[in-house]
């Protein structure tokens, strides 16, 4: 067990630019989770999968951002057109099971400056 | 709807003095509660968490938090605080059998512990 980890740590972009983040859940979790979080607030739910189906967007996921886990492993996220709006700490989290009362094991989070 | 409320965004105590961080929390069906423990550039990390057995729920390093139906509260404490508990911590809320397995949390209190 190796924990979840994200790619890359940090990125620094343009506002208009694209970008892309990987997750990398800890192996056999079905469910993976995104969160993002800004200074100064606790983590904001964004979306999850159950395996590689996307079974739930917050209305904070504008159509700008889409995400995907093609295979029920790794996920993508993706944010088009960045915003200065857009800069936060985005968290990958997994779980392995049934309920809401799993545990999520959350990953280091990759750091996003939008200029 | 969910949501969590921590008083205090900022907490100092003295090594060794009793630690109280404070949550309370809004469900309209019976909750799961979970307290997390983030030190800088690090991902969370789960404490405890409440998920309708026991009231009193003991975690990691010593924290324990007891869930008062009454009070709609989860007070996270530790009866000795040490540096290394200086971080900042999340309280979060998600709710049994919705079918929804997003985690909400609280705006989060920073902890710092005085030599």
């Amino acid at each position: 067990d190796t924990g979840v980890s994200q790619d890359p740590r940090h990125k620094i972009t343009k506002r208009g630019q694209n970008v892309t983040f990987r997750c990398d859940p800890i192996s056999e979790h079905n469910r993976l989770y995104w969160y993002r979080q800004t200074l100064g607030q606790g983590p904001e739910f964004l979306t999850y999968f159950q395996n590689e189906a996307q079974l739930e967007k917050s209305r904070l996921l504008s159509d700008r951002f889409s995400a995907e886990r093609p295979k029920g492993s790794f996920s993508t996220l993706e944010i088009q057109r960045t915003e200065q709006g857009d800069s936060a700490m985005y968290l990958c989290a997994s779980s392995l099971g049934g309920g809401s009362a799993d545990t999520q094991y959350f990953g280091p989070g990759t750091r996003l400056t939008v200029l | 709807a969910q949501s969590v409320t921590q008083l205090g965004s900022h907490v100092s105590v003295s090594e060794g003095a009793l630690v109280l961080l404070r949550c309370n929390y809004s469900s309209s069906v019976p909750p799961y509660l979970f307290w997390y423990v983030q030190y800088p550039n690090q991902g969370l990390q789960l404490l405890l968490k409440y998920t309708s057995a026991a009231t009193l729920v003991k975690g990691i390093n010593g924290f324990e938090a007891e869930f008062k139906k009454s009070e709609t509260s989860f007070h996270l404490t530790k009866p000795s605080a040490h540096m290394s508990d200086a971080a900042e911590y999340f309280c979060a809320v998600s709710e049994s059998g919705a079918g929804s397995y997003q985690l909400t949390f609280g705006k989060g209190t920073k902890l710092s512990v005085i030599p």
